[in-house]
């Protein structure tokens, strides 16, 4: 069945450092891809997305694009800072049951 | 807009009580799911609904039941607690047509079984 891995965490990282969360994914057929970040004692709020090949997904500046030929979407960010810190992950949706499957989530710690 | 509500925030019980926990949202989704996270496991689907009068069973639907008899609802019970369901439990909803759509969560249920 479909299924997405993520790097465990935690990622401890100081302030103005370069950001990578991996994240492959298998699945059938042409899924979308998904970030979700969760801050502490929150819900899971959409990060970005991508729903096709080539697409990147870019916001708060972040970005991750969809790599097909790898099976990878991984997180990115040139300066994280303490407001980042949080649980991020990965998702997909299935094309053809709307399921939304997760990865375990990699916790991010930012230091100043 | 309010999104999605979920009620209560907390809830402790005792095991063998049965409870629901409530979920209900405005912005007129076909697609409504409920989801269990556990540490180290990411979140898991419990069940889902694509809409009024459907419902299916997602990863782990054992001890849980559901109901969608309105677009706007869709409340989670549990019908005989047990400690293995201590969990945060989130409701998310989306429009049903096509995988491109995100799923809009909720801010959560923390349940906890003694």
């Amino acid at each position: 069945g479909d299924s997405v891995t993520q790097m465990e965490g935690p990622v401890t990282l100081s302030e103005e450092a370069f950001l990578t969360i991996n994240c492959t994914y298998t699945a059938t057929g042409y899924p979308s891809l998904f970030w979700y970040v969760q801050y502490p004692g929150e819900g899971l709020q959409l990060l970005l997305k991508a729903t096709k090949a080539d697409d990147k997904g870019s916001n708060k500046g972040f970005e991750a694009t969809y790599r097909k030929e790898t099976t990878s979407f991984h997180l990115e960010k040139g300066s994280v800072q303490v407001s980042d810190s949080a649980v991020y992950f990965c998702a997909l949706r299935s094309y053809n049951t709307d399921k939304l499957i997760f990865g375990t989530g990699t916790r991010l710690q930012v230091f100043p | 807009n309010a999104g999605v509500t979920q009620t209560p925030k907390f809830q402790v019980l005792k095991t063998g009580q049965s409870m629901t926990l409530q979920c209900a949202q405005d912005m007129n989704h076909e697609y409504m799911s409920w989801y269990r996270q556990d540490p180290g496991m990411g979140l898991r689907l419990i069940h889902y609904s694509v809409g009024a009068g459907i419902t299916d069973q997602g990863e782990v639907p054992n001890g849980y039941n559901v109901s969608r008899s309105t677009t706007e609802d869709f409340p989670l019970r549990l019908l005989s607690a047990a400690p293995s369901q201590t969990s945060v439990y989130f409701c998310a909803s989306s429009y049903s047509q096509g995988s491109s759509q995100p799923q809009h969560f909720g801010d959560g249920t923390r349940l906890s079984i003694l």
